[in-house]
Parts: C-alpha cells; structure tokens; sequence
C-alpha cells in the first residue's frame, strides 16, 4: 500500500492555465505538507495543514492555494501558471506537527508549465 | 531564521569505501531535530538517519552514521562500506521541536564509482 500519493505525477500545461495537485495518505497522521523543489533540486516548504488547519503558509504566490477537505487529504490548486512554477511538487505527512516524526513524502508532481 | 547548508556539491566514492558528507547549520534554538534524506534517481524522499540535539551520543543506522557537533553546528552524514544503491542526492534538513517545517540544504549529489 502506498503511503502517501499524489496524482498526477507528471503535468505538463501552458502558461495561464489552472490545474490541480491531489495528495492522499493512509497513514492516519495528523499533519500534511507541500513542499516545492525547484530546478537546482532546492526543496522549501510551501503549506502545512495540521488537522485540516492551515498552520504553514509561506511567502508564495497567492495564485497557489491548498485545500484540506479532510485530513488525510491535501490538494494544491494553482491559478495562471506561469513558466517559474515549473518544478516538482511534494507532497509529506507526519504524525503530528511538532515533535520527533519523520516526515513521509510523496512521489512529487513535476509540473513544466510550456 | 534558520538555515542549513551543505558546502559540497557533489562528492563520489568507490564502492565498498567509506565517505562523509557535510552539513552545517545556523539556529539560535538550543533543542531542534537534524534529519539526513536521501532522493534517488526515482524522486522519491526516504530518511536515512535522525537526530535529537538534547541527545550527545550520535545516532546510528546500519551503515550510516552521522558525527554531531552541537558547538559547532555541524552535523555530517557518514556512510560505510558505500554501495552502488547508495548513489543519489542527500539533503541534510532542520526542524525546531516546536515547529513542523523542515529546513532543507542545498544537497549533495553522491556517485558511487563500482
């Protein structure tokens, strides 16, 4: 059984379009994440949900805006892609939001926006 | 804010050799977690070794090992008896035990040489 997924897991779209980013875990944690990892393979935290509730919201375009309808799911929908929004998308759970966990991560999306 | 860094790009080893990877870190916090992953060719992000900073002794995981220098903000990965499987990007990351975002290095892309 796969722990943490994330559908799809290429996307390739033109600039200006909307798409969105699925993550699931059966992992029964509390906490999820999305996290960008860019062209030069740095990886920086974008949101953090903890129990359905936003707890990480880092300095990103307001274009990107996650959504938690329960806890064991994270989507991330992005609004007028634009070329710099290229890069791979992962999705991470942890148990709890604080405390000695590892963090589970997804596959990643890689997303080239043409 | 706090910021890790890993000074060496990329780095390669013989198989059956021993190598180190390097990591330092800059906190103002006195307890915190360190965390070495690892991402291979698949993308995918798997934790190799953990450590509590309150903890001296230095955490072990079959052959991977890290060497913690609290004073010095210095926490490397060593990896003993390197394998072909052990070729991919590590990334060194911090976490404050009251927070849940993990701050990531630059990485380091290791070669394994057969």
């Amino acid at each position: 059984d796969t722990a943490v997924s994330q559908t799809p897991k290429y996307l390739v779209t033109q600039m200006g379009n909307d798409k969105s980013i699925k993550c699931e875990q059966n992992l029964g944690h509390d906490t999820m994440y999305w996290y960008k990892q860019d062209s030069k393979k740095f990886l920086k935290i974008m949101f953090s949900y903890n129990n359905k509730e936003l707890i990480i919201n880092e300095t990103v375009p307001n274009r990107f805006s996650p959504k938690s309808p329960d806890k064991a799911h994270l989507n991330l929908h992005i609004n007028s892609l634009e070329l710099g929004d290229s890069a791979v998308y992962f999705c991470a759970s942890s148990p709890q939001a604080s405390g000695f966990y590892e963090q589970y991560f997804g596959p990643g999306t890689r997303l080239t926006v043409t | 804010a706090q910021t890790v860094t890993q000074s060496q790009p990329e780095m390669s080893v013989q198989e059956a050799e021993t190598v180190t990877l390097s990591c330092t870190y800059d906190t103002s916090e006195s307890d915190y977690y360190l965390f070495w992953y690892k991402q291979p060719p698949s993308r995918q992000m798997i934790l190799v070794i953990r450590q509590e900073a309150y903890k001296q002794q230095n955490a072990t995981e079959n052959r991977f090992s890290v060497n913690f220098q609290k004073a010095a903000k210095s926490f490397s990965l060593k990896i003993s008896d390197s394998q072909l499987g052990d070729a991919a990007m590590y990334f060194c990351a911090y976490r404050q035990t009251s927070g849940s975002r993990l701050t990531f290095g630059e990485g380091t892309q290791l070669t394994v040489n057969p």
